[in-house]
């Protein structure tokens, strides 16, 4: 069955140093993934999403993922962290039958 | 704003009840899916229309129920009302119902079952 483990429930971050929220996935073949977030009482928003094309997938906000097959890892990753950022982060695959499987999400805070 | 709106935006009903969520899909899309997001949790798939039919279900007993309008517009409807259903309702419509597709969020209905 398809599946995502986010590693965290939460992760920390001073303003300016960079980001890192674990996922790993669980898949019988090259699966859809995608980063989503969501920020207190607002909808989900696509951050970026792999489609079997490039490995390296920029998103916005200055967001990236890697997909590592020979991991089945698809870590989100930022440079320089903003205060903006703090919010709830799901990593998602997308099973052909569109059952979209979220993982339990990543709680990012970011200190001043 | 992703255009998907949903109302109620929050609602509180007694065990037993009957409830319906309404979406409204950004325009040019023909797929709406529908999530439950229990407090502290990931958001999981309840079921997916498409062009009026349904398009797949994922682990919900069957008292959840859906509908899709011509204008493909969506209802989800819940029987029975327990307290385990208390939870914010997403709706996502993407422009087709594809593997890769983006799925863009409503706010959601936060629901309170008492």
């Amino acid at each position: 069955a398809q599946s995502v483990t986010q590693l965290d429930s939460h992760v920390s971050v001073s303003e300016g140093t960079p980001v890192l929220l674990r996922c790993n996935y669980s898949s019988s073949y090259s699966p859809s993934l995608f980063w989503y977030v969501q920020h207190p009482n607002k909808g989900l928003q696509l951050l970026l999403k792999y489609t079997s094309a490039a490995t390296l997938v920029k998103g916005i906000n200055g967001f990236e993922a890697e997909f590592k097959k020979s991991e089945t890892s698809f870590h989100l990753t930022k440079p320089s962290a903003h205060m903006s950022d703090a919010a709830e982060y799901f990593c998602v695959v997308n099973p052909y039958n569109n059952d979209m499987r979220f993982g339990a999400g990543t709680r990012l805070t970011v200190k001043p | 704003e992703t255009g998907v709106t949903q109302s109620p935006t929050h609602l509180i009903k007694t065990r037993g009840q009957q409830v319906t969520l309404r979406c409204s899909s950004q325009s040019g899309h023909n797929t709406v899916s529908w999530y439950q997001q229990a407090l502290g949790q990931g958001p999981q798939f309840i079921f997916q229309y498409y062009r009026e039919e349904e398009n797949g279900r994922g682990n919900f007993p069957p008292r959840f129920s859906g509908l899709q309008f011509p204008n493909y517009s969506s209802e989800l409807n819940v029987n029975a009302l327990e307290l385990d259903d208390s939870a914010l309702y997403l709706c996502a419509s993407s422009f087709s119902r594809g593997w890769d597709t983006e799925a863009f969020f409503g706010q959601g209905t936060r629901l309170t079952v008492v």
